[in-house]
C-alpha cells in the first residue's frame, strides 16, 4: 500500500520554464512534507519542506504547495535550470509518531538547454 | 563540517552471505536513519537510532539488524541475503529524532547479492 505516491515518472521542461511536481498522500495522519532532489550517485539533498498548518511555502526558485482537503502537493520551480535536472522525492511525516519518512518513487526531472 | 559518509560505496556479495555497513554521521548529529531503495522506488525506512537505542522499525524482518557506537557512528548488519536485499542502502543523521530537524543523506552503498 503506497501511502505517497508520484504518478509521474518524468517530467520534460526547457530551461526557463515552470516545473510543476506533483504528489499525493493516503494517510491523514501526515504532517509534515519535505522535497528532496537526488542526482546519480549522490544521496538525496533536502529541497524545501512544509507543514500541514500552512499551505505555502518559497524558497528561492522553489515553491511548495500543500492542499490538505485533496491530500496533495506540488513543487514549483521557476525558472528551470539545467542544473536541476535530477529526480525528485517527496517524503511525508508524522512529526506525533515514529520518526520516520515515507517517500514517494520518485520523478525524474529532464530540464532541456 | 563533513558531511555523511558511508563505506563501502559498492559491493557484490552471494547469497546466504552476512554484511555490514557502515556509516559516519555527520558532526553534532546524535540520530542515524537507515534506508533501502530498490531499483525504481522511493527509499524505505529501515529503522532509526538515537543515542544509541533502536527508535523506530520498519518493515523488516530481524535479520536486517543495526548498531550505534558512542560517537553516533551506526552499522546495518544484513544475514542470510537475499537476492531481492540488492539495493542501494542509505543513511542519514539529523541532530534529532524528528525530520524537521533536517537529514543530511550520505550517498549510499550499492548492494548486489547473486
Amino acid at each position: 500500500d503506497q501511502q505517497v505516491k508520484q504518478n509521474s515518472p518524468s517530467l520534460s521542461v526547457q530551461e526557463g520554464r515552470i516545473s510543476i511536481l506533483n504528489c499525493d498522500y493516503t494517510n491523514s495522519m501526515f504532517d509534515y512534507f519535505l522535497w528532496y532532489k537526488k542526482y546519480p550517485a549522490e544521496g538525496p539533498t533536502f529541497l524545501i519542506s512544509i507543514s500541514s498548518i500552512k499551505d505555502k511555502n518559497e524558497d528561492g526558485r522553489f515553491t511548495v504547495f500543500l492542499n490538505k482537503s485533496a491530500k496533495h502537493l506540488s513543487l514549483h520551480i521557476v525558472p528551470s535550470q539545467p542544473g536541476d535536472s535530477a529526480v525528485y522525492f517527496c517524503a511525508a511525516s508524522e512529526l506525533g509518531g515514529y520518526s520516520t519518512l515515507t517517500f514517494g518513487k520518485g520523478t525524474m526531472l529532464l530540464v532541456s538547454p | 563540517e563533513t558531511g555523511v559518509t558511508q563505506s563501502p560505496t559498492h559491493l557484490i556479495k552471494t547469497r546466504g552471505q552476512q554484511v555490514t555497513l557502515r556509516c559516519s554521521s555527520q558532526s553534532g548529529h546524535n540520530t542515524v536513519s537507515w534506508y533501502q531503495q530498490a531499483l525504481g522506488q522511493g527509499p524505505q525506512f529501515i529503522f532509526q537510532y538515537y543515542r544509541e537505542e533502536e527508535n523506530g522499525r520498519g518493515n523488516f524482518p530481524p535479520r536486517f539488524s543495526g548498531l550505534q557506537f558512542p560517537n553516533y557512528s551506526s552499522e546495518l548488519n544484513v544475514n542470510a541475503l537475499e537476492l531481492d536485499d540488492s539495493a542501494l542502502y542509505l543513511c542519514a543523521s539529523s541532530p534529532g529524532q524528528k525530520p524537521n530537524y533536517g537529514y543530511t543523506f550520505g550517498s549510499g552503498t550499492r548492494l548486489t547479492v547473486v
